[in-house]
Formats: structure tokens, sequence, C-alpha cells
């Protein structure tokens, strides 16, 4: 069975710092990888996916990540952190072609400090 | 704009009484999700449906939660009787399997007192 394990329940970084949220996968077969981010009080909305294409994946509102099969990770970051990021971010991962379980991490909550 | 549509937004009732939670997904996604989100546990997938057919529902307590699709353009999540542990945010989510995205509605705050 596949499971997400999201190192820091808690990041806090400074305006115009780097974001590093970590995420480490187990999956007994090649995942398709996800990063979700929710903010207060609204669903969760999709940044970025890995379906076995390129393993660097862009997403939306600058965020980007890499897949590395060797460390079994799909560390989310940003070069440069915004007010506006102040959220909660989830991991994700399925098995496509197994279950196709849609599981996610226990979630990160990002603080922004001016 | 397409979305996930869920009522309704927020319930509170009394233990003991009957809740049902309602989804309409996105037209033409074939995938359903139920998700369950409390601070202690986080999000928990609670069922999931392909094409109207339940494929998962073990992480749903079976004694009082049950879930259903009786059409394409609805899902259902029904407790009975409802417990104050059962407080939380209930999420749906729709897709075209688990390949691409998933996309959630709003949410359904259910408070138990």
């Amino acid at each position: 069975a596949q499971s997400v394990t999201q190192l820091g329940s808690h990041v806090s970084v400074s305006e115009g710092a780097l974001v590093l949220l970590r995420c480490n996968y187990s999956s007994s077969v090649p995942p398709y990888l996800f990063w979700y981010v929710q903010y207060p009080n609204q669903g969760l909305q999709l940044l970025l996916k890995y379906t076995s294409a390129a393993t660097l994946v862009k997403g939306i509102n600058g965020f980007e990540a890499e897949f590395k099969k060797s460390e079994t990770s799909f560390h989310l970051t940003k070069p440069s952190a915004h007010m506006s990021d102040a959220a909660e971010y989830f991991c994700a991962v399925s098995d496509p072609g197994g279950s196709e379980k849609l599981v996610f991490g226990k979630g990160t909550k990002l603080t922004v400090n001016p | 704009d397409a979305r996930v549509t869920q009522t309704p937004r927020d319930k509170v009732t009394e233990m003991g009484q009957e809740v049902t939670m309602r989804c309409q997904p996105i037209l033409g996604h074939n995938t359903v999700f139920w998700y369950r989100q409390t601070m202690m546990q986080g999000l928990e997938l609670l069922a999931y449906f392909r094409n109207r057919a339940p494929l998962d529902d073990s992480g749903m307590p079976k004694d009082r939660f049950s879930a259903e699709m009786p059409d394409a353009t609805l899902a259902t999540l029904k407790i009975q009787p409802s417990e104050p542990r059962d407080s939380a945010v209930y999420f749906c989510a729709s897709g075209h399997g688990t390949s691409t995205e998933a996309f959630f509605g709003q949410g359904t705050r259910l408070t138990v007192v």
C-alpha cells in the first residue's frame, strides 16, 4: 500500500526566502505524485503533479517539485516566498494500475513572515 | 467554470441524528472521492467510486456510514446515527481516475453536539 510522509508539520520562512517542503513516499509501483494547497476554509487545489514524464515538474504560483526515485522523494520548492503563499500544503500519491487510491500526507502548514 | 459542489457547507446536528451530505461532481468526471479532514488524523479517504461503482470504502466505519452514487451527477455520504467524534470537514472530489488531478469541493463542516 502506498503512503506519504511529510517532514515538518509547520514550516516558517521570511518573505523572499526559499521555500522547501519535504515529501517522501512509499509505493510498490511507480507512483503518480501530487502537491495540493489548501487556504483557510477552502478545498484543496492542485499545485503540480508528476505522472512519469519529466522528473522536474513546474506548477502554479512559481512552485516546482523534483521526483527522485532513488530517494523516494518529491520535495516542493519555491525560490522566493510571498505572503500569499501562507497556507497548508499536502503531498499525495496514487498507484496507477493498482488500487488507484489517492493517499495524502498529514500536511505542512507554511507561515511567511514579513 | 466547472467545479465540484457540496451541500450543505455547514451542518450542526445533535448526536443520534441522521446526516446526509451531497456532492455534485464535475460533469464528465468518472471518479468520485470522499475524504474526512480532522486536526488529529488529517485527510482520510473514506470511499471512492469509479463509474458510480464503489471501488473501496475500507476507510469508512460501516456500521454508521454509507456512501452511494444514485446517478452520475450526485454522490451522497450518510451518517446514521451521528456521534460527536464524526465532527470534521468532509470533502468530495472528482476526476478522471487518479492519473489526473482530483478537483475538490469546498467541503461540508459537520459539528455533532
